[in-house]
């Protein structure tokens, strides 16, 4: 099946760094995502892009839809020890199922 | 209020076993979802109901059969469960026209022994 490459797989970051995130897909998508999952909880939607170049803050979330709509990446500024977790990008095509990347696990060292 | 819950949240059973997992969204979707996520946190989809019809069902083993009562409520029966189901599966749900923006349950840690 479909793939996405997430990298980093883990960063381990002081407080108040900036952190960078990116994803990669060898097919388009019309739909770009990202979610947070925390420890024994499910994973959350933190940004959705729907247009190629779309460039979209959530507090101190920044994500981008990559202009050849194969790419997208998230940054946070400033980062806080309640941003641990792993983050997932997804693609979504259509109909066709919700593809994730196997996540970036962030860990914040106060 | 919970807008995805789904039990139990712990399930642990010998091999061979059947068990349920239930779910239940009060959000008003009409698209339901079952994930599953692996050891190393790979999420998968495994099933996908519109208004209580079957629209996706990717390559997952007969044992594994979904039942949606209604459109609020997605049920994921496994029969003579095997070491490799062990797992944490997560129920989502979402809007019409938004099938990219989920909302996840807390998920269910199934380990079979």
């Amino acid at each position: 099946g479909q793939q996405l490459n997430q990298s980093p797989q883990s960063m381990f970051i002081q407080e108040g760094e900036d952190v960078s995130m990116n994803c990669t897909s060898s097919s388009i998508f019309n739909t770009w995502l990202w979610y947070k999952q925390e420890p024994g909880e499910g994973p959350v939607l933190l940004i959705a892009l729907y247009k190629a170049g779309e460039l979209t803050s959530n507090g101190r979330l920044t994500a981008q839809f990559g202009i050849t709509r194969k790419d997208s990446f998230l940054n946070i500024s400033a980062s806080i020890p309640s941003d641990v977790g792993i983050y997932f990008c997804a693609g979504q095509r259509g109909n066709t199922p919700l593809v994730f990347g196997k996540g970036t696990r962030l860990s914040v060292i106060a | 209020d919970t807008a995805v819950s789904q039990t139990p949240k712990y399930l642990v059973t010998q091999m061979g076993n059947d068990k349920s997992i239930k779910c239940e969204q009060n959000l008003g979707h009409d698209t339901m979802y079952w994930y599953k996520q692996d050891s190393k946190k790979f999420l998968k989809i495994m099933f996908s109901y519109n208004n209580k019809e079957l629209i996706i069902n990717e390559t997952v083993p007969n044992r594994f059969s979904p039942k949606s009562p209604d459109k609020a409520h997605l049920n994921l029966h496994i029969n003579s469960l095997e070491l490799g189901d062990s797992a944490v599966y997560f129920c989502a749900s979402s809007r019409e026209g938004q099938p990219g923006e989920l909302f996840f349950g807390e998920g269910s840690r199934l380990t079979v022994l």
